[in-house]
């Protein structure tokens, strides 16, 4: 069965800091890694998709990484603002079953 | 404007009670998720469908039924065998094209025993 770890659970930051979010999956066989935002109570919404065959994907501030060798992913987000504060969650898409299979997040707090 | 709509926002149910969550989506999107989140946790799938009429369990679909009768609707029936039901549960679409395609997640339904 597939595993996805985010590690740490949790992560306070002062405004303008650069940071990196991590993402460690089991099953190499993946098809595609997603990185998810979810606000307070609220669903989730896709960041960025990096498919099997992809490196790294960027939109805006944010940048992903996917190193499938050593089974692991990167969310990078440059000068990190208080608005970016919310848990970010990673979740793969292995080559089978094609479902997804998500980590419990990493819930990040920019200080102003 | 297109998404996804869960509703009620919060739900409570009763000892012995069936209850049901709506989702209904204007994205034209072929297939649909509901996932269930306990604090601190990730996100596990109880139930999918790719097509109208049909459906599949996902990893936790015990105490859980559904229904695809029509494409923009996939309401779940959270029923008194599910004996530990209070939890976020999270609707999910996305247009077919194998697995690439990315899930748009409704707002969802928080549901707690009174």
């Amino acid at each position: 069965k597939q595993e996805v770890t985010q590690i740490p659970a949790a992560l306070s930051v002062p405004e303008g800091e650069n940071l990196v979010l991590n993402c460690s999956f089991t099953d190499s066989a993946i098809y595609n890694l997603q990185w998810f935002r979810q606000d307070p109570g609220k669903g989730l919404t896709s960041l960025l998709l990096i498919q099997s065959s992809q490196r790294e994907q960027t939109s805006g501030r944010l940048n992903a990484s996917l190193d499938k060798s050593s089974g692991r992913s990167t969310l990078y987000i440059a000068a990190s603002q208080p608005g970016d504060s919310a848990t970010y969650l990673c979740a793969m898409v292995d080559g089978s079953a094609r479902q997804l299979t998500f980590g419990s997040g990493t819930q990040l707090t920019v200080l102003p | 404007d297109g998404g996804i709509t869960q509703s009620p926002k919060y739900l409570f149910r009763k000892e012995g009670q069936n209850v049901t969550l709506s989702c209904e989506q204007n994205l034209n999107h072929d297939a649909m998720y509901w996932y269930r989140q306990d604090p601190g946790q990730g996100l596990r799938l109880i139930y999918y469908s790719q097509i109208v009429n049909d459906f599949q369990k996902g990893d936790i679909a015990e105490g859980y039924s559904v229904s695809r009768e029509k494409k923009e609707s996939f309401p779940l029936t959270v029923t008194s065998a599910q004996k530990n039901p209070t939890a976020f549960y999270l609707c999910a679409s996305r247009l077919k094209g194998g697995g690439n395609q990315p899930q748009h997640f409704g707002d969802g339904t928080r549901l707690s025993i009174l």
